[in-house]
């Protein structure tokens, strides 16, 4: 069966740190971007950043609001992707996701389409 | 970043309507929009990819179109479960970015 599975989430207070896991099993886990979603309490989905593939680089790309707060990093030995996340702010309250995100390779280049795996999140407070 | 806009924010209708949720990239993204479904409590469900192409498993009255900056997703024919929340995403930059979601509601 195909899953993932968030943990670390808990209570922090402001301008601590936390580290996220996200367990896969059920797929090749190495071929696949993975992504952090969150989502605050009663809010929309918010893309937190992604890491490709290291076939396609390994790379990893941040949305504004956490870029140099967040780090994002995969062991595709263990199939566990990771969400550091550092000087926290009570802003970051909320459910984290992990998903992993398809992606096809279309004349030498790769096409991202949709999130099409999802854990089911892990609750970050950050609060004093 | 690509801005997503969606509309309507809400909408009531009853089981059996057809219902249509309308999204707007803030330059062109050519086919690179998803659809998600999201129940309360629960995960995103990816529903629509590249703009028209329905995820294994999804009901066939799920729908989407579109091209550049106009996309529509249509539910051909509501049913209780489709009661939720939808939200719009685009895969063109590599900041990906989701609509503010469109929550459908009983009527």
């Amino acid at each position: 069966e195909v899953q993932m599975v968030e943990s670390g989430g808990g209570l922090v207070q402001p301008g601590g740190s936390l580290r996220l896991s996200c367990a896969a099993s059920g797929f090749t886990f190495s071929s696949y971007p993975m992504h952090w979603v969150r989502q605050a309490p009663g809010k929309g989905l918010e893309w937190v950043g992604f890491i490709r593939s290291k076939a396609d680089g390994g790379t990893t790309e941040y949305a504004a609001s956490v870029k140099g707060r967040f780090t994002i990093s995969r062991d595709d030995s263990k199939s566990i992707a990771y969400l550091q996340m550092d000087s926290l702010k009570p802003e970051d309250t909320g459910v984290y996701y992990c998903s992993r995100e398809i992606v096809l390779l279309l004349a030498a280049i790769h096409h991202y389409y949709g999130m099409d795996v999802w854990g089911r999140g892990t609750t970050v407070t950050v609060s004093s | 970043d690509i801005q997503m806009t969606q509309s309507p924010s809400s909408l009531s209708a009853s089981v059996g309507d057809r219902v249509t949720i309308t999204c707007r990239a803030s330059q062109s993204i050519s086919n690179y929009l998803n659809w998600y479904q999201q129940i309360p409590g629960k995960a995103p469900k990816l529903l629509i990819y590249a703009a028209s192409s329905l995820q294994s498993g999804v009901p066939s009255r799920f729908s989407g179109s579109g091209s550049g900056t106009d996309f529509t997703l249509t539910i051909s024919s509501l049913q209780p479960e489709d009661f939720a929340t939808y939200y719009c995403q685009q895969t063109y930059s590599m900041f990906r970015t989701f609509g503010h979601g469109t929550k459908v509601e009983i009527k």
